[in-house]
């Protein structure tokens, strides 16, 4: 069946420092969503990409929607300490609302 | 609140005991999804609501497993029997329709179900 593979797993970064991780997948998605979860709290949709080669921003997120559809990328510019939680990809499969999920990739900033 | 909200928000119980979990929509949403989240994982689709539509339940991993949407707003999804490997956070979401490109769902903040 259909997965989506996300790297890294995790991350230790310095405030102020960019972030990047992708999400991958051996099969082509139409839609790729980007959710991030706070401890305690259910995910909250940050971004939604619809088409390849898609480059939409939310403030300082900025995802991407691969040319070949199997692949998406989110970056974190100047990361911040309410940056910290975890990223997960998801994507639609077989029906519209039907979504798949990524593992997560856990975001820990260094004191 | 306008969230979607959950209860409980942590259920500890013994194995084999039945358990149930209520997730309150947005006023409004028409769209209703159980999910589950086992640790370091991410989200396993259970079932799906929509309008007065038969439920989508082919997520549902056994026949313990069922769920309910009453006068299409409060969903009560159930676990008979449980089982130690049905501990996990059960987290709710909502969406004013059901078409993943114009409509985002929204999360309650899960129930931790502990199964000792």
């Amino acid at each position: 069946g259909q997965q989506l593979n996300q790297s890294p797993q995790s991350m230790f970064i310095q405030e102020g420092e960019d972030v990047s991780m992708n999400c991958t997948s051996s099969s082509i998605f139409n839609t790729w969503l980007w959710y991030k979860q706070d401890p305690g709290e259910g995910p909250v949709l940050l971004i939604a990409l619809y088409k390849a080669g898609e480059l939409t921003s939310n403030g300082r997120l900025t995802a991407q929607f691969g040319i070949t559809r199997k692949d998406s990328f989110l970056n974190i510019s100047a990361s911040i300490p309410s940056d910290v939680g975890i990223y997960f990809c998801a994507g639609p499969v077989d029906s519209n609302y039907q979504l798949i999920w990524g593992a997560g990739t856990k975001l820990i900033i260094k004191p | 609140g306008a969230g979607v909200s959950q209860s409980p928000s942590n259920k500890v119980t013994e194995k084999g005991k039945d358990v149930e979990l209520r997730c309150d929509p947005i006023s409004g949403h028409t769209a209703l999804y159980w999910y589950r989240q086992s640790l370091g994982q991410g989200l396993e689709f259970l079932i799906y609501f929509q309008g007065n539509s038969a439920p989508d339940k082919s997520g549902l991993p056994s026949d313990r497993f069922s769920a309910e949407r009453t006068g299409g707003s409060v969903s009560t999804l159930t676990i008979q029997r449980t089982q130690q490997e049905d501990s996990a956070v059960y987290l709710c979401a909502s969406s004013l329709v059901s078409y993943i490109s114009t409509d985002t769902q929204y999360f309650g903040p899960g129930t931790r179900l502990t199964v000792l």
